[in-house]
């Protein structure tokens, strides 16, 4: 079946700008998880959907960034004002959501490569 | 400071030999530990988990080892294969009631040479 995907792949953006980049979940997990992975590092926990609400948005680093999931499976992350340490690859992942977050397997995307210039 | 720190940060090996990961984490309570596999420009995949009271756990060349007293795992890859070349990072769930929190580790970057 279809695993999580996520697009685009890769964005190129000047900083201060807006982007948006956008998780397609697997069909019936409930939860989505959007991580930040800089290079040579493991993912940085961003936000944890259950279902259409956030259940733990600790991870946002600063209310540049946002995230929506409005009917519970398309996922949106938002930065505004983008700056350069933005630039990092972003992670999204979905799971069963039966055990609240971290308790079921984590089923990843291939990541958008975000570069702010 | 990170809970969760992997070692060696990269290591090469050649085809067919055997190579071991370590993890040592400080995460607590304790919930599972997973170690997942993530090939340059993709998202990580699952290996294996185990909780608190499993030992070891296999999945195909790989197997993964657990001491929940020393909070200490490793992952053993046999026989090397060049498809082995990736990122391994060890991820540690705390739960605390029905709150999980995950810390992953910075992962160890294995390069298999022919």
């Amino acid at each position: 079946g279809a695993g999580v995907s996520q697009t685009p792949s890769n964005k190129v953006t000047e900083k201060g700008k807006y982007v948006e980049l956008r998780c397609d979940p697997i069909s019936g997990h409930t939860a989505l998880y959007w991580y930040r992975q800089s290079l040579g590092q493991g993912p940085e926990f961003l936000i944890y959907f259950q279902g259409t609400g956030a259940a733990d948005d600790s991870g946002l680093p600063n209310d540049r960034f946002f995230a929506v999931r409005p009917e519970g499976s398309v996922s949106t992350l938002k930065i505004q004002r983008t700056e350069r340490g933005d630039s990092a690859v972003y992670l999204c992942a979905s799971s069963l959501g039966l055990a609240g977050a971290g308790g079921d397997t984590q089923y990843f995307g291939p990541g958008t490569r975000l570069t702010v210039l | 400071k990170n809970q969760v720190e992997q070692s060696p940060q990269s290591l090469i090996i050649l085809e067919g030999k055997n190579c071991t990961l370590q993890c040592n984490y400080t995460v607590s309570p304790f919930s599972n530990l997973r170690w997942y596999k993530q090939d340059t420009g993709r998202g990580p995949v699952s290996l294996t988990i185990m909780t608190f009271s499993e030992n070891t756990k296999s999945n195909g060349r790989y197997t993964a080892t657990l001491d929940a007293d020393t909070k200490q795992s490793s992952l053993h890859i046999t026989a090397s294969q060049l498809s082995d070349s990736a990122s391994y990072i060890c991820v540690v769930t705390r739960v605390n009631l029905n709150d999980y929190k995950l810390s992953f580790g910075a992962g160890t970057t294995v390069t298999v040479r022919a």
